[in-house]
């Protein structure tokens, strides 16, 4: 069965320094892996997403993930932090039909300046 | 860009009552979601619906959930006798096919239930 597991609920880093946010995944067929982020009171907004082909993929607000098959692993990165990447940050893989998507449970990520 | 619509953003119920939670989806999408994220834990899949009918429920989608398009715009989540447990951020989602790319969230409507 499908799963995805965050480590670390909280992650806080200083404002121009690395943001690493850990996902790791358990899939029984080639997964499909999504990153979201929820802004506070708004929705769940599509950062980025692997599918098929280059694993290393880039999204929007200058994150980028790396599927790594051999780990499990799509982490998020993104060089240097902004204020306003302060958010809720969600891995999530498609399930085994296709049909719908599977969530962890979120890391929230603060930026002090 | 379009949007998918979710009203109210904010609603407190009593236990026991009756609760009708109202999305929007996107004009040409087909494929209609609800999930679910109680305060502090994941997104949950509830439910999937396509050419008016469920497609796909979770175990989470019990007798007490009921969803609907009674129109050619809206999609309805149905709670008929809430529980203190059903309080939660409720996500509506919709995509036009089976390209995941084109999957878009609501803003959410958060339920209280008292």
């Amino acid at each position: 069965a499908q799963s995805v597991t965050q480590l670390g609920s909280h992650v806080s880093v200083s404002e121009g320094a690395l943001v690493l946010l850990r996902c790791n995944y358990s899939s029984s067929v080639p997964p499909y892996l999504f990153w979201y982020v929820q802004y506070p009171n708004q929705g769940l907004q599509l950062l980025l997403k692997y599918t098929t082909g280059a694993t290393l993929v880039k999204g929007i607000n200058g994150f980028e993930a790396e599927f790594k098959k051999s780990e499990t692993s799509f982490h998020l990165t993104k060089p240097s932090a902004h204020m306003s990447d302060a958010a809720e940050y969600f891995c999530a893989v498609i399930n085994q039909a296709g049909t719908a998507l599977i969530f962890g449970k979120g890391t929230t990520l603060s930026v002090s300046s | 860009e379009p949007e998918v619509t979710q009203t109210p953003s904010h609603q407190v119920t009593q236990m026991g009552q009756e609760v009708i939670l109202r999305c929007v989806p996107i004009s040409n999408h087909l494929y209609f979601y609800w999930y679910r994220q109680i305060l502090g834990q994941k997104v949950e899949f509830l439910v999937s619906f396509y050419n008016n009918e469920i497609s796909e429920k979770s175990e989470i989608f019990d007798d007490q959930f009921s969803v609907e398009r009674p129109d050619g715009s809206n999609f309805t989540l149905k709670i008929r006798s809430t529980k203190l447990e059903d309080s939660a951020m409720y996500f509506c989602a919709s995509r036009q096919d089976r390209e995941l790319r084109g999957y878009t969230f609501g803003s959410g409507t958060r339920l209280t239930v008292v």
